[in-house]
């Protein structure tokens, strides 16, 4: 009975190289979210996606940031020639539907020196 | 949008009494208030929530109330123990449609033996 998995957990980036994080949810869940939380700060709402859709992503950057949740395979949080603001953990979370409990994963650290 | 606020941001108190966690939000249309501890390094748990057709809601120590009119909820921890300290994070959103939470800033709770 695995929770929300993602992966991977910790990753360093130069500034400018791309960084992929991959998000697999709650078996079941067809409804994805990522959210972003800086240092002592909560979380702050990205993006919510369904199967092949993105359902809103008005928390996302405009530039350099994009999401998929393809048919088959996890869903992935793509960062594009990242800067030290990047630098921040990656939490993807997971829910039946809309309207029900939404459920976090570990969380991805990204760090960009 | 909706905003919000939490209080205190820490909190310290004796094993075995009660910790109070406050926040309150905006927008008169969220209708859904989870609960979520973070210890370091990890993903927010999840570990009460409450919609606004009820007003309070209790499991074992924990319990949550809700006042809709003044737009505010709280969280009750009763018998502290050590492994209580952590991070809590207060969230509201609205049921329907893209469900989008919105966090508090957090309340780092310690509970001292």
């Amino acid at each position: 009975n695995a929770g929300v998995m993602q992966n991977p957990r910790h990753l360093v980036r130069r500034r400018g190289q791309e960084a992929r994080l991959r998000c697999s949810p709650m078996k079941g869940h067809s409804h994805v979210y990522w959210y972003r939380q800086l240092p002592e700060e909560g979380l702050k709402f990205m993006v919510y996606l369904q199967k092949e859709n993105i359902i809103d992503e008005s928390g996302m950057p405009k530039e350099r940031f994009s999401a998929e949740f393809p048919k088959e395979g996890p869903s992935i949080l793509r960062i594009q020639q990242v800067v030290r603001g990047d630098s921040a953990a990656y939490f993807c979370a997971s829910s039946f539907g809309s309207g029900n409990t939404i459920y976090f994963g570990e969380g991805s650290w990204l760090t960009v020196v | 949008g909706e905003n919000v606020e939490q209080h205190p941001s820490t909190l310290s108190v004796q094993e075995g009494d009660s910790a109070v966690i406050k926040c309150t939000y905006s927008d008169s249309a969220s209708n859904y208030f989870p609960w979520y501890k973070q210890e370091l390094g990890k993903g927010p748990q999840l570990i009460i929530d409450i919609r606004s057709n009820v007003g309070e809601k209790k499991d074992q120590r924990i319990a949550v109330t809700l006042n809709k009119t003044a737009k505010h909820f709280s969280l009750h921890i009763t018998e502290t123990q050590p492994e209580d300290s952590a991070v809590y994070f207060c969230a509201a959103s609205i049921v329907q449609g893209a469900q989008k939470l919105v966090f508090g800033q957090g309340t780092r709770l310690t509970i001292n033996p």
